[in-house]
């Protein structure tokens, strides 16, 4: 089946300028999660949805980052005023039972 | 979430056997233990996931002891493919998943 996609694959903005970054989960899975990653680090968790519940955003870095997820299903992050320590690869995950997540290919976030 | 501790990195030779141990002294009594690997430019991979004592799959073995302060994921006569970076991760199960917390994982270069 289908794995989880995520959309743009590279996206370059400008400084100060918003981005929205859009994954699409594994039907049916219960649990979306978005990560990134700066160029040799580790994961850096930003905020994690789970079912009906209000979405667990204590990882993300300030109020500049906001994220929803419609109808259960579609996540957009989003990046207002864009700053250049915002570059790194966006990774979504979903997942249905457990704790064994599928990850997408990412975004590529470059802001010059 | 319990703190997990591993080795930065880890050189090995092709047909040997990799052994990567990770701390994780606060693990709770309902928390599972899980293996991610990572290729670059790609998103981490499910690789196994144990509660105690030993579990195996075609991919690897995950050792854990009776207090459950570490574990060990052994990587049977690695190949150059397996170079990556490996994640060790504590959480509790529960119906669609759990907020995760990746650390900086153990980088495993497989030489010729």
């Amino acid at each position: 089946g289908a794995g989880v996609s995520q959309s743009p694959s590279n996206k370059v903005t400008e400084k100060g300028k918003d981005v929205e970054l859009r994954c699409d989960p594994i039907s049916g899975h219960t649990a979306l999660y978005w990560y990134r990653q700066s160029l040799g680090q580790g994961l850096e968790f930003l905020i994690y949805f789970q079912g009906n519940s209000a979405p667990d955003k204590s990882g993300l870095p300030s109020d500049r980052f906001s994220a929803e997820r419609t109808g259960g299903s579609v996540s957009t992050l989003t990046i207002q005023r864009t700053q250049q320590e915002d570059s790194a690869v966006y990774l979504c995950a979903s997942s249905l039972v457990g704790f064994e997540q599928y990850f997408g290919p990412g975004t590529r976030l470059t802001v010059t | 979430l319990a703190k997990t501790t591993q080795p930065i990195s880890m050189d090995s030779y092709e047909g040997q056997e990799v052994n990567i141990t990770c701390s994780h002294n606060n693990i709770a009594t309902n928390d599972y233990i899980t293996w991610y690997q990572q290729f670059p430019s790609q998103g981490p991979r499910f690789i196994i996931q144990g509660y105690k004592t030993k579990v195996t799959n075609e991919v690897a073995s995950l050792f854990i002891p009776a207090d459950r302060k570490s574990s060990t994921l052994s990587l049977p006569r690695v190949s150059l493919s397996d170079t990556a970076v490996y994640y060790c991760l504590v959480g509790a199960l529960n119906t669609g998943g759990f907020k995760t917390i990746f650390g900086a994982g153990t980088r495993l270069f497989v030489k010729a």
